[in-house]
């Protein structure tokens, strides 16, 4: 079936120090893969996607690579800031379902 | 541009009453869904309309009935609240299914507590 696995979190950085935020999956087929951002209060919104394997999309300063090989899609950033404190979801595209992680809560301190 | 709209945006109800939450979307999408978000478990899909006129279960339906009513809207109704349907609910929408590389839409949610 399929699946998205991200690290647990809450994760606390300091601003300006770099981000990882791990993402595997487990699918048939070729799905597309997605990071989304939920801040407090809101829906959730699109961060980046990349639709086939060794595609990087990239937003904002964050980025993720499709690692067909390693089935992942980690998120990183190589200088957050607070306003980048939030919940960080990611997700797969298979046939007419989105499946999503659980969720990473990020949180940059000054 | 709106995008999806959901409604009410709070809504407090008690054991077995009956509700509908509202969703529509004014960007001539074909698909629309219906998540809950619980803490710690991420979202999961209750019901989905891959295309206007279809309706299927997702992961968690119990409890639920969906009505795609048009193309803009779809809504989800609780027929006899149960306090385990406490939760955040949040509407999508996308272009189309199937193996498409667009992204979902999502609503700002409707936060639901059940007493």
């Amino acid at each position: 079936g399929n699946s998205v696995t991200q690290m647990e979190g809450p994760v606390t950085l300091s601003e300006e120090a770099f981000l990882t935020i791990n993402c595997t999956y487990t699918a048939t087929g070729y799905p597309s893969l997605f990071w989304y951002v939920q801040y407090p209060g809101e829906g959730l919104q699109l961060l980046l996607k990349a639709t086939k394997a060794d595609d990087k999309g990239s937003n904002k300063g964050f980025e993720a690579t499709y690692r067909k090989e390693t089935t992942s899609f980690h998120l990183e950033k190589g200088s957050v800031q607070v306003s980048d404190s939030a919940v960080y979801f990611c997700a797969l595209s298979a046939r007419n379902q989105f499946y999503f992680g659980t969720g990473t809560s990020l949180t940059v301190i000054p | 541009n709106a995008g999806v709209t959901q409604t009410p945006k709070f809504q407090v109800l008690k054991t077995g009453q009956s509700m509908t939450l509202q969703c529509a979307q004014d960007m001539n999408h074909n698909s629309m869904y219906w998540y809950r978000q619980d803490p710690g478990m991420g979202l999961r899909l209750i019901y989905y309309s891959a295309s206007e006129g279809t309706t299927d279960k997702g992961e968690v339906p119990n409890g639920y009935n969906v009505s795609r009513l048009n193309k803009r809207e779809f809504s989800l109704r609780l027929e006899s609240a149960a306090p385990s349907q406490t939760s955040v609910y949040f509407c999508a929408s996308r272009p189309e299914g199937g193996y498409s590389n667009q992204p979902q839409h999502f609503g700002d949610g409707t936060r639901l507590s059940i007493l």
